[in-house]
């Protein structure tokens, strides 16, 4: 079935850096999430992106996230600066349409962030 | 208040029994509920999901159910394989961009 991608699958940074995590999603899709995850907890929705915009984020989605998806190459997440919390592991999505009623949305495998 | 409870945490069951998940919610604006299926490195997948419109959904040995007065949710797996063996979400969601996920149930089917 169709496949969402990302790299790195682990990234160790110190705190106060800048990490990019990156998103190939399934190649006709149209919308775009990133979800985190804290170890032993549920998924929390961060931010959905569709058009170049920002369509709905949460209050997880901090003022040093960001994200963008520049000429249809990766839809990426940018952290800067890192804190200590944002340590997760953070999955990408991608559906079709808005995910809901009649799209799936698909997973990526997660990138594994730890900040130390 | 937008949660989903979902229980248990973990389960053992043997090869050929039935595994029953459940989950709950306090939304009533929730109206799509999708069950998915996860394996070690690898990302969620779809397994089943149901309307809010249904009761009862079913596909091969996984069958959801909903109640929509208990605000309740239950995935059935009958004849339960080995293969089986993953961690479970159920979400739901108001029919907008996002989804809202339980914490996950760890199954492991015994041969």
């Amino acid at each position: 079935g169709p496949k969402v991608l990302q790299i790195p699958s682990h990234q160790i940074i110190d705190m106060g850096q800048m990490v990019t995590l990156n998103c190939d999603p399934v190649s006709n899709h149209l919308y775009f999430y990133w979800y985190k995850q804290i170890l032993g907890q549920q998924m929390e929705f961060l931010v959905n992106f569709y058009n170049g915009k920002v369509m709905e984020k949460s209050k997880l989605f901090k003022d040093q996230f960001s994200v963008e998806r520049p000429d249809g190459s990766y839809f990426t997440l940018k952290i800067q600066p890192t804190a200590l919390e944002d340590s997760a592991v953070y999955f990408c999505a991608s559906s079709l349409a808005p995910g809901g009623v009649s799209y799936e949305q698909y997973f990526g495998p997660g990138t594994r962030l730890t900040v130390l | 208040q937008q949660q989903v409870r979902q229980s248990p945490q973990s389960l053992t069951v043997w090869e050929g029994g039935t595994t029953v998940l459940t989950c709950s919610y306090e939304d009533s604006t929730f109206n799509y509920f999708p069950w998915y299926q996860q394996f070690p490195g690898e990302g969620p997948a779809l397994l089943i999901s149901i309307l809010s419109v249904s009761d009862k959904k079913e596909d091969g040995r996984f069958t959801t159910f909903f109640n929509k007065r208990e605000k309740k949710l239950s995935l059935h797996i009958i004849d339960s394989q080995p293969g089986d063996s993953a961690t479970y979400f159920c979400a739901a969601s108001p029919g907008n961009y996002k989804y809202v996920f339980g914490a996950g149930t760890r199954l492991k089917v015994i041969a």
